[in-house]
């Protein structure tokens, strides 16, 4: 079972350049959800869906995009990355509204 | 926006020991879930507790949801070496979906 995919595992972007962090789930899960994790801040949500066609803004949403066009995949654009986008990002699914997250392996990623 | 506050921030700690950590909230939350993140890995669940006053266990670990469903606990007894990583609380309220994340708490084991 691959559960939930994210590539690339790894990326440096410089500032200005815009990129697309891929998301795939095989669990045919309704929810999907991405987070960037900061040292010392915990997961923060950047965006979220409940299902295909259905996006909604997380806590930290500013230079984010998101669609979701089919069950499986979420991917997450940056418009034009800043220094500050630099994190570690994770894509999480679930099947239903309480059922519980499952995340992927993350995406680290360096603006220089 | 809610917050959680998760305690301690990190533990350094000899093999053997047990460990205590928790989380407390300025609201009222239905769920409340622990998760471990091992380095370069995601976070993976470790309990789920759905009811004030509840208690549960996974091996070593042992967590329960606050009576005042402000605050969770989790302990680890005997800790080993394979038990580092950062260990988060999340807690959920009403219908939401979407979980609230503490900041974690880095736990580091001497052998």
């Amino acid at each position: 079972n691959a559960g939930v995919t994210q590539t690339p595992k790894f990326q440096v972007l410089k500032t200005g350049q815009s990129m697309t962090l891929q998301c795939a789930q095989d669990m045919n899960h309704e929810y999907m959800s991405w987070y960037r994790q900061d040292p010392g801040m915990g997961l923060r949500l950047i965006h979220y869906s409940v299902g295909a066609g259905i996006t909604d803004q997380g806590e930290v949403p500013n230079g984010y995009n998101v669609s979701r066009s089919t069950t499986e995949d979420f991917p997450l654009r940056l418009l034009s990355a800043a220094p500050s986008q630099t994190s570690v990002y994770f894509c999480a699914s679930s099947y239903g509204q309480i059922s519980e997250a499952f995340f992927g392996q993350g995406t680290r990623l360096t603006v220089v | 926006g809610q917050q959680l506050n998760q305690s301690p921030q990190s533990m350094f700690i000899q093999e053997g020991e047990d460990v205590s950590m928790n989380c407390t909230s300025s609201s009222i939350f239905n769920t409340w879930l622990w998760y471990k993140q091992d380095p370069g890995e995601g976070p993976v669940l470790l309990i789920a507790l759905y009811k004030a006053g509840e208690l549960t266990s996974n091996g070593r670990l042992t967590a329960q949801f606050g009576i005042t469903r402000k605050d969770s606990f989790l302990n680890i007894s005997a800790s080993i070496p394979s038990d580092v990583g950062i260990y988060f609380c999340a807690g959920r309220s009403g219908g939401s979906y979407i979980p609230t994340f503490g900041r974690g708490t880095s736990l580091i084991v001497h052998p």
